[in-house]
């Protein structure tokens, strides 16, 4: 059975890059097609989608986002990155990942796995 | 960009049905996937593809989708069901995950 787990610092300051790790376990990142999704949830609010990268490395971003992020895949290690430039307050939130499998459409289906989520706090 | 409306909250008595809306611009053209998160927790998917429920999902919970709204029905309502419910779907013409701005199901 597919898990996912996020990793990564708890605390960023203010104008620096946040990094999260998406670790795959049960699964590997580049078989099947799927897109693997990050997606936010700031403290008492609704769910954001950030981005995804597809199975064969294509990204595609939340235009609000797309100038600060970047998703990447490391098959070796059998994960999936996030990346967030310039982080501000308004970054702090409780970040997912999430696997998305692509229909017969050639287009995403619905969310069916979730990680566990992270909460990163962007603080001085 | 595409825009989904959701009802801030529903409030239902145990044994009853709660349903909840999530409205969007000619959404019956488009596959709606519904989500339920208890606090604390990641959220879950109920429904899918407007309709079909994943492997482990009770068949109390249903939704259909028709015009310029999408519905998620739960039947006999628990106590356990309580939790927020948010509406989603992929916006195929840019290419985007838009996410519907949550339901909180409050049992009676």
């Amino acid at each position: 059975q597919v898990q996912l787990q996020e990793s990564g610092p708890g605390l960023v300051k203010p104008s620096e890059t946040l990094s999260l790790t998406c670790t795959v376990s049960g699964g590997s990142v580049s078989s099947g097609s799927y897109y693997w999704s990050w997606i936010r949830q700031p403290p008492g609010k609704g769910l954001e989608w950030i981005g995804y990268i597809f199975y064969s490395g294509g990204t595609n971003y939340n235009p609000s986002l797309k100038s600060r992020v970047t998703i990447s895949l490391d098959t070796s290690k059998n994960h999936l990155s996030l990346d967030l430039d310039s982080v501000t307050a308004a970054d702090t939130a409780l970040y997912y990942c999430a696997r998305v499998p692509e229909t017969w459409e050639l287009i995403p289906g619905a969310y069916d796995i979730w990680g566990q989520g992270a909460l990163v706090t962007v603080s001085s | 960009s595409y825009v989904l409306t959701q009802p801030s909250s529903v409030s239902v008595a145990p044994g009853q049905t709660a349903t909840i809306t999530c409205g969007g611009d000619n959404i019956g053209s488009k596959r709606v996937h519904w989500y339920q998160q208890k606090p604390g927790q990641a959220p879950v998917l109920v429904v899918y593809d407007d309709s079909d429920r994943p492997s482990g999902i009770p068949e109390r919970f249903s939704g259909s989708n028709s015009g310029n709204t999408a519905t998620l029905t739960i039947s006999r309502v628990e106590a356990g069901d309580e939790a927020d419910f948010y509406c989603q779907v992929w916006d195929d013409i840019v290419d985007q995950s838009v996410f519907g701005g949550g339901t909180k199901l409050t049992v009676l």
